[in-house]
């Protein structure tokens, strides 16, 4: 069955350390999208891609970069973690009738 | 500045009786709409969506109404069930690009027995 998973699905860091969350997916989407989801916002976009080889940010993309080497893989990556980016993530893609099918997400605590 | 709002953050509703949850949109160019559910834990999960081209869409007990004039549209649970409690999203994007969704805050519902 294809299925998108997401790992670590728990992670605590310290401030300043470089993070990379792994997002993958084997429906062969094209859009794969990175949220955030903090109590009070919802769920806001970091970053999201198209296709291999283009990534564009979202609203809240300070702090995070992502990267898109092949169709199943977005990796996140948090150059220098801080508090601020503790939270839950989420990775999604997008099926052709634009339903997007969601991850499991990844719990980030930076101490 | 938020395009989809939830201006309910929680809702409760009795076993078996009608549970609403509204949302409004600001951006008058978005044409497709959607629900999500989410269960603590799990990641987000589709409910039912709604194109622009219509004002009601119904699946089983989950029935969604746009408002195009008003920029609004609402999710209907009929009957609720206590398994229905949930944190829900309301969502809004446009159908013919690949651009990601904007969604809102959330309403947790919870049914009592």
């Amino acid at each position: 069955d294809a299925e998108i998973t997401q790992s670590p699905r728990h992670k605590i860091t310290e401030t300043g350390r470089q993070v990379t969350l792994a997002c993958h997916q084997t429906w062969n989407h094209n859009n794969m999208f990175w949220y955030r989801q903090d109590l009070g916002h919802g769920l806001r976009l970091i970053h999201y891609s198209y296709g291999v080889q283009d990534t564009n940010k979202g609203e809240v993309s300070d702090g995070y970069s992502v990267s898109r080497s092949n169709t199943e893989d977005l990796p996140l990556t948090l150059e220098s973690a801080a508090s601020s980016q503790t939270s839950v993530y989420f990775c999604a893609s997008r099926r052709d009738t634009g339903e997007l099918f969601f991850g499991e997400g990844s719990r980030l605590t930076v101490l | 500045d938020q395009q989809v709002k939830q201006n309910s953050p929680s809702l409760s509703v009795q076993e078996g009786r009608i549970s609403i949850l509204n949302c409004d949109y600001t951006n008058s160019m978005f044409d497709y709409f959607l629900w999500y559910k989410k269960y603590p834990a799990e990641g987000p999960t589709f409910l039912i969506s709604i194109s622009s081209i219509k004002d009601k869409n119904e699946d089983g007990r989950f029935t969604v109404f746009l408002n195009k004039s008003a920029k609004h549209l609402s999710l209907h649970i009929v009957p609720s069930q206590p398994g229905d409690s949930a944190v829900y999203f309301c969502a809004a994007g446009l159908s013919n690009s690949g651009y990601a969704l904007n969604f809102g805050k959330g309403t947790s519902l919870l049914v009592t027995p």
